[in-house]
């Protein structure tokens, strides 16, 4: 069936640098949500992107929308030890509720 | 508190013996689902229901089977569990059936079985 492809599958930072994560789809999305999930926790919803070239922000989050809406990012800035887990990206392409692998966030010591 | 609830968190069966897991939403939600994740693999969706007696399937519904006869309750039944269903598994609801994938999805905290 229809897939999404999320990269990286892994990303180790050093606290206080920059994390992305990609969301991609060969075909033409109608929305996309975002959900966090902490080591040992459950999926939360973040966020929800709708239109084309849409950028949300939440803190430190920022979340982008593809202008042809086949794909997503979301960027961490100045990451902090409160941000370790794994980020889905969900998107929905015709009525179908897809998910990304995740990108696990990790925090190096 | 607005919540899912799962039960329980962790088993551990043998292969061949029924099993229930529980799923429960105060919300009022008409749609629900379940998600099986595993490592690398994300989150895969067993089944879903747009609302009380109304069920499909999702990508990975062998083996597995669901009810809903009430609106709060979503039960996922295991007949004759597998090693292959070793998973951390996941029940979900959001607001509204018809719109379902622009409500978000409210999880509840995971079950964790483990069949040998």
């Amino acid at each position: 069936g229809q897939q999404v492809m999320q990269i990286p599958q892994y990303q180790h930072v050093q606290e206080g640098e920059d994390f992305t994560t990609y969301c991609n789809s060969s075909t033409t999305l109608s929305n996309i949500q975002w959900y966090k999930q902490r080591p040992g926790g459950h999926p939360v919803f973040l966020i929800q992107l709708v239109k084309s070239g849409e950028v949300k922000k939440q803190k430190r989050l920022t979340f982008q929308f593809g202008e042809a809406k086949k794909n997503s990012s979301l960027h961490i800035t100045a990451t902090q030890t409160t941000d370790v887990g794994t980020y889905f990206c969900a998107p929905r392409s015709n009525y179908q509720l897809i998910w990304g692998a995740g990108t696990k966030l990790i925090i190096k010591p | 508190e607005a919540q899912v609830t799962q039960n329980p968190r962790y088993l551990i069966t043998v292969t061949g013996k029924k099993l229930t897991v529980t799923c429960s939403q105060n919300m009022n939600h008409e749609y629900m689902s379940w998600y099986r994740q595993d490592p690398g693999l994300g989150l895969r969706q067993i089944y879903y229901s747009m609302n009380v007696e109304v069920t499909d399937k999702g990508d990975v519904p062998e083996g597995y089977k669901v009810s809903r006869k009430e609106k709060r309750n979503f039960p996922l039944i295991l007949e004759s569990p597998s090693p292959n269903q070793t998973s951390l598994y996941f029940c979900a609801s959001s607001l509204s059936g018809g719109a379902a994938y622009n409500s978000p999805l409210h999880f509840g905290n995971g079950t964790r079985l483990t069949v040998t």
